[in-house]
């Protein structure tokens, strides 16, 4: 079984300071792993996945999550945070065979002017 | 063009009501979904489709029937409608069921049952 936690419901930063997000995952095999946004009354939007290779992953928007395989982590990170960026955001799971995305719960993040 | 779209957008009605929401993709993928979002914004998946084969179908009332006509489309169908069905629906899809597969969301249908 697969299952993803995100520990934090809410992150608040202010502008301009380090965000970051955190996503613990529990796999039977090789982990698949995603950040998705989602935006009041949108749909999620894909920010970035870890498949294998550089553990340093870059994405969209200035994002990029670090993936610890010792650690069973893939946390989002953004070195400097925006206004905008204030949404909710989802870590998922999906292990090394077909089948669903294991959600995290969501964790809300509010930068502050 | 968006990829993946969604209609309607908002769903109001009456219990025990049908309804159904349509969702189409255009972006050539395999694989299609429905999730359900509730209050709380917990995501959980509903059902997916590859190829126009059901190969997800998670503990679901039978009350909720998906349809797949083609690859591009994947319509839910929702029979006598309850409270607790009050939910946003989000179609996806994604290129294929590969793990490594991304899954693209459409905007998503917010169902109100009063």
């Amino acid at each position: 079984a697969q299952s993803v936690a995100q520990p934090e419901d809410q992150v608040n930063v202010a502008e301009g300071n380090p965000l970051t997000v955190k996503c613990t995952y529990s796999v039977s095999g090789n982990p698949y792993l995603f950040w998705y946004v989602q935006y009041p009354n949108r749909g999620l939007q894909f920010l970035l996945k870890y498949i294998t290779g550089d553990n340093l992953v870059k994405g969209s928007y200035g994002f990029e999550a670090e993936f610890n395989k010792s650690q069973t982590s893939f946390h989002l990170k953004k070195p400097s945070a925006l206004v905008s960026d204030s949404a909710l955001y989802f870590c998922a799971v999906r292990d090394n065979s077909w089948g669903k995305f294991q959600f995290g719960a969501g964790t809300q993040v509010v930068v502050t002017p | 063009d968006t990829a993946v779209s969604q209609t309607p957008k908002y769903l109001v009605t009456q219990m025990g009501n049908d309804k159904s929401i349509k969702c189409e993709q255009n972006l050539g993928h395999d694989t299609m979904y429905w999730y359900k979002q509730d209050s709380k914004k917990f995501l959980k998946i509903m059902f997916s489709y590859n190829n126009k084969e059901l190969i997800i179908n998670e503990t679901v009332p039978n009350r909720f029937s998906p349809k797949s006509p083609d690859k591009a489309h994947l319509n839910l169908h929702i029979n006598s409608l309850e409270l607790g069905d009050s939910a946003v629906y989000f179609c996806a899809s994604s290129l294929g069921i590969a793990g490594p597969d991304t899954q693209y969301f459409g905007p998503g249908t917010r169902l109100t049952v009063l």
